[in-house]
């Protein structure tokens, strides 16, 4: 199985609203991924969770939020968005601790964003 | 800056046809890659991933990497219309100082298959 979850499926929000999006799996995964997809444009990373630690940040803006409760679970927090920001908001996970080359992203079914 | 090219196409070829999808990278020092296929306001779905110099068969799809000439392909034998999709290549980054690599993506082909 190798499923990820993303909830919800479609987002509308105004720009001073604040929202969470949020992601599961459980295939045992110890890394998870947060990117962020324009129309036309490949997956573009944000945060990586490395059991349960922030790994990277790709210099992000602070009105997103990262947040790894637990293993299973990723959430990224929204608030103050732009309407620059609306995208396909993708979640991925991948096991860690393996030979480095064979770590392997499996992609959740997204979170596609409107900011109005 | 690390990169991964692919042409963005589209690719247009008749049904039951070889579709031959090519992607080269910047980076010498990389060491495993991936295709991903992605239908339209869908997210990316793996194919198949390589590591290793040569050939890879799954099916009808065949990776292809020659790490001495930086580029991988991905062949489709036998085209379908459902094969209509954009193609993503990535590249697997290593992460030094970190617990975690990245992939790093091309800018994906389109891949369209005419019945």
């Amino acid at each position: 199985d190798t499923e990820v979850t993303q909830t919800p499926k479609h987002l509308v929000m105004g720009m001073t609203n604040k929202k969470s999006l949020k992601c599961e799996q459980h295939m045992g995964h110890r890394a998870m991924y947060w990117y962020k997809q324009k129309a036309k444009k490949p997956p573009e990373l944000m945060f990586v969770y490395s059991y349960e630690k922030l790994s990277i940040n790709e210099s992000v803006p602070s009105r997103f939020s990262p947040e790894c409760p637990n293993s299973s679970l990723l959430n990224l927090h929204l608030h103050a968005l732009q309407p620059e920001d609306s995208a396909l908001y993708l979640c991925a996970s991948s096991q860690v601790g393996l030979i480095w080359i064979q770590e392997t992203q499996y992609f959740g079914p997204g979170t596609r964003l409107l900011v109005l | 800056q690390k990169e991964v090219e692919q042409n963005s196409g589209p690719l247009s070829v008749p049904e039951g046809a070889i579709a031959s999808l090519n992607c080269t990278y910047s980076d010498r020092g990389s060491q495993s890659f991936f295709w991903y296929r992605q239908y339209s306001g869908k997210s990316p779905e793996l194919i198949m991933f390589i590591y290793s110099n040569g050939d890879k068969e799954d099916g009808r799809f065949t990776a292809q990497l020659n790490k001495a000439s930086q580029y991988v392909s991905l062949l489709i034998r036998d085209s379908q219309p459902s094969d209509s999709a954009t193609y993503l290549c990535a590249v697997n980054i290593r992460n030094y100082g970190g617990a975690t690599n990245k992939l790093i993506f091309g800018t994906g082909t389109l891949l369209a298959v005419q019945p």
